[in-house]
């Protein structure tokens, strides 16, 4: 499965726009990029998935860049309870490693008042 | 609140011990999968099953692991002769094969300690 690198943490005000960055240089074509969340003791928390294009739910934005090798995760009016670890993970979407999950150690990141 | 719920929420279990775990997935979900999570550290995979086959264990997993899942439904994981290292949070999670994407929605954990 392919790397990622996402800064260790990183904070940002209640109410502002929180922007998490995520490499993933060695993504190859059937990779998918996942985003998941994990406050303190409970199990992670999907936020959204994308293959190539941009893509938008109610919890957050997903931008990937053109050549798929960096995107980066938008919350986009953060509050105190976004305050958790985000995981950045490429998953395979074939083969029998197909599903499994590899995280990496995240970014922390804390919602100040 | 995801659907997938985890039983119990903690254990306490003396070294040497067995414990079993119980994960009930979403009910339509054909996949389901086990973490493990240390401290400090993001979730390492286990196992997982598509219905009732397990298609992969990692190398983590040893000899003293054993997960099932009967019926395709739940599944159970459990560890024999407990040991101090295998303190950890036990994930489960589960996911409806469509497609090519694999979305998988995790439960609550259950915390082991292992004195």
């Amino acid at each position: 499965d392919a790397k990622t690198t996402q800064p260790p943490s990183m904070d940002c005000a209640e109410g502002r726009a929180a922007n998490l960055p995520c490499n993933h240089s060695t993504i190859s074509g059937n990779e998918y990029v996942y985003w998941y969340r994990q406050i303190h003791s409970q199990g992670p928390q999907y936020i959204i998935h994308g293959l190539k294009n941009n893509e938008t739910n109610e919890m957050a934005s997903l931008i990937i860049t053109e050549d798929r090798k960096s995107s980066t995760l938008i919350l986009p009016h953060a509050t105190l309870r976004d305050t958790a670890v985000y995981y950045c993970i490429v998953a395979n979407a074939g083969g029998t490693s197909y599903g499994k999950l590899t995280f990496g150690q995240g970014t922390i990141l804390t919602v100040h008042p | 609140d995801t659907g997938v719920s985890q039983d119990p929420r903690h254990k306490i279990t003396k070294r040497g011990q067995n414990v079993t775990f119980r994960c009930d997935p979403i009910s339509e979900h054909n996949r389901l999968y086990w973490y493990r999570q240390t401290l400090g550290q993001g979730p390492e995979f286990l196992t997982y099953f598509q219905n009732e086959a397990q298609l992969e264990k990692s190398r983590l997993l040893s000899d003293r692991f054993s997960a099932e899942r009967p019926k395709g439904s739940f599944s159970t994981l459990e560890i024999q002769r407990t040991e101090q290292g295998d303190s950890a949070m036990y994930l489960c999670a589960s996911s409806l094969t469509a497609g090519i994407s694999d979305t998988q929605y995790f439960g609550p954990g259950t915390r082991l300690t292992v004195l």
